[in-house]
């Protein structure tokens, strides 16, 4: 069974572009999450989808939004790239919620020059 | 706000040395509490969880936390590691509720050497 993939695995922008990553969770999960992992940051909270809905939503600035689609894959877009916004980006998935085990990607690396 | 913090930020050890990580966290109720692990190169995958019961929880690879309510504690132990442990490791916390995220804190960086 495929687990959680993420595309692309690497990308590089420029300050002020706009950025489109992909998660696929893993089959019949319907929560998507994501989380920014920067240098000595930890694993930082973004977006939580649930059946298209989103459910949560982590201390960042709306320049940060997604969506999930109805086979539960899910967006995140960054618009107006800062520098410090380069960092992983990794998505995760669970059946439901976050009351079970989240199984996550690979994570996309973004750097911003 | 709820918060998660690991204090140990980089241990080195040798092999067969005995590994406790330190994981407090804040949190107003009743919580649940992981440990992932990133080896390198990988992806991060669960190590063991609590939800209830036995506050001594053991997980794979020989690893084992116990959760002090009193002291909103949640540490890593293993007796004796391997070159094979090399890897980030991250406690999380959430709350009972299906609202509720998972928050993570900063990681430990673990090094054994041979």
């Amino acid at each position: 069974e495929a687990g959680v993939t993420q595309s692309p695995t690497h990308l590089i922008k420029t300050r002020g572009q706009q950025v489109t990553l992909r998660c696929s969770p893993i089959s019949g999960h319907t929560s998507v999450y994501w989380y920014q992992q920067a240098l000595g940051l930890g694993l930082q909270f973004l977006l939580w989808y649930d059946e298209g809905e989103e459910r949560n939503r982590g201390n960042f600035p709306p320049r940060f939004s997604g969506r999930q689609f109805p086979n539960y894959s899910s967006e995140l877009n960054v618009n107006a790239l800062e520098l410090e916004d380069s960092a992983l980006y990794l998505c995760a998935s669970t059946p439901g919620t976050m009351n079970t085990e989240a199984f996550f990607g690979q994570g996309t690396r973004l750097t911003v020059v | 706000a709820q918060s998660v913090s690991q204090h140990n930020h980089h241990v080195i050890l040798s092999e067969a040395a005995s590994l406790e990580l330190g994981c407090n966290y804040s949190y107003g109720g009743t919580v649940n509490l992981f440990w992932y692990v990133q080896y390198p190169g990988q992806h991060l995958q669960l190590l063991l969880k609590y939800f209830s019961g036995d506050p001594l929880v053991k997980g794979i690879k020989g690893f084992e936390a116990e959760f002090i309510k009193s002291k909103f504690s949640f540490n890593l132990r293993k007796p004796s590691v391997q070159w094979s442990d090399t890897a980030e490791y991250f406690c999380a916390v959430n709350g009972p509720y299906n609202t509720d995220k998972l928050i993570f804190g900063t990681g430990t960086r673990l090094q054994v050497f041979p």
